[in-house]
């Protein structure tokens, strides 16, 4: 059970769009459409921003947004705001009824 | 609103078992399955595993042989074991909600705020 693929650190500026990539195989992402997303402030716990790839909770702004392509879930944040900067997870159901994450993502808002 | 509160010892020493309490407050535990999840300071989250009210578990397979989840449905409460700990299982471990449909994993929400356990000589 090997982690999801994101990339260390993504960047925009106030306003612009970013997109995580999260990267699994046909075990996890590749075979369930039940990817989620967990945004995580320094000292806090993690919080779920996307589920079932591309709905949101209700007190979630619908800035965020998740699509899914064969292997590959996408997180994009839209209007980039300063709160927005934090650790992004990426999270998918896989075989053998366990869950696996991704190695998390920092987002920094220039 | 459902809130979780995790608790238990917080420095450990090697080969020492370590052993976490999870509340549940402002809701059922049916209907739900309870899972533990830690992160390594600076480092990525890792699922240990799940209980449903009923008992049963699942597990990460790398971390199998040594965790034990329980549950107290009558206390609310549910519990992390962990046996034979090493300076690797230093971590920040959260409990949390877990939405399992047909046994397949839609989200995981709400958390408790974390207790960091620390193994060292």
């Amino acid at each position: 059970q090997s982690a999801l693929t994101q990339p260390a650190s993504v960047s925009g500026s106030p306003g612009q769009s970013i997109t995580i990539s999260c990267s699994g195989t046909t075990s996890d992402v590749g075979s369930y459409n039940f990817v989620s997303w967990y945004q995580q402030h320094p000292g806090k716990a993690p919080k779920l921003m996307i589920f079932e790839g591309n709905k949101r909770p209700s007190a979630v702004s619908d800035r965020f947004s998740g699509s899914k392509s064969g292997k590959t879930a996408s997180l994009t944040i839209s209007g980039l705001q300063a709160e927005d900067e934090a650790d992004y997870y990426c999270c998918s159901y896989a075989d053998r009824v366990t869950v696996v994450f991704g190695g998390g993502t920092k987002v920094t808002v220039l | 609103q459902v809130q979780l509160q995790e608790w238990g010892a917080g420095l450990l020493k090697p080969s020492e078992t370590l052993s976490l309490t999870c509340a549940v407050y402002g809701g059922s535990l049916s209907g739900y399955h309870w899972s533990w999840i830690r992160q390594p300071p600076g480092k990525g989250l890792e699922w240990i595993g799940e209980i449903n009210d009923s008992g049963t578990t699942n597990y990460n397979p790398s971390l199998k042989s040594r965790v034990t989840i329980s549950v107290d449905p009558s206390r609310k409460q549910f519990s992390l074991n962990m046996t034979s700990v090493t300076a690797a299982d230093t971590a920040t471990y959260f409990c949390a909600r877990e939405k399992r449909q047909w046994l397949i994993t839609h989200w995981i929400d709400p958390w408790g705020q974390g207790t960091l356990v620390s193994v060292s000589s």
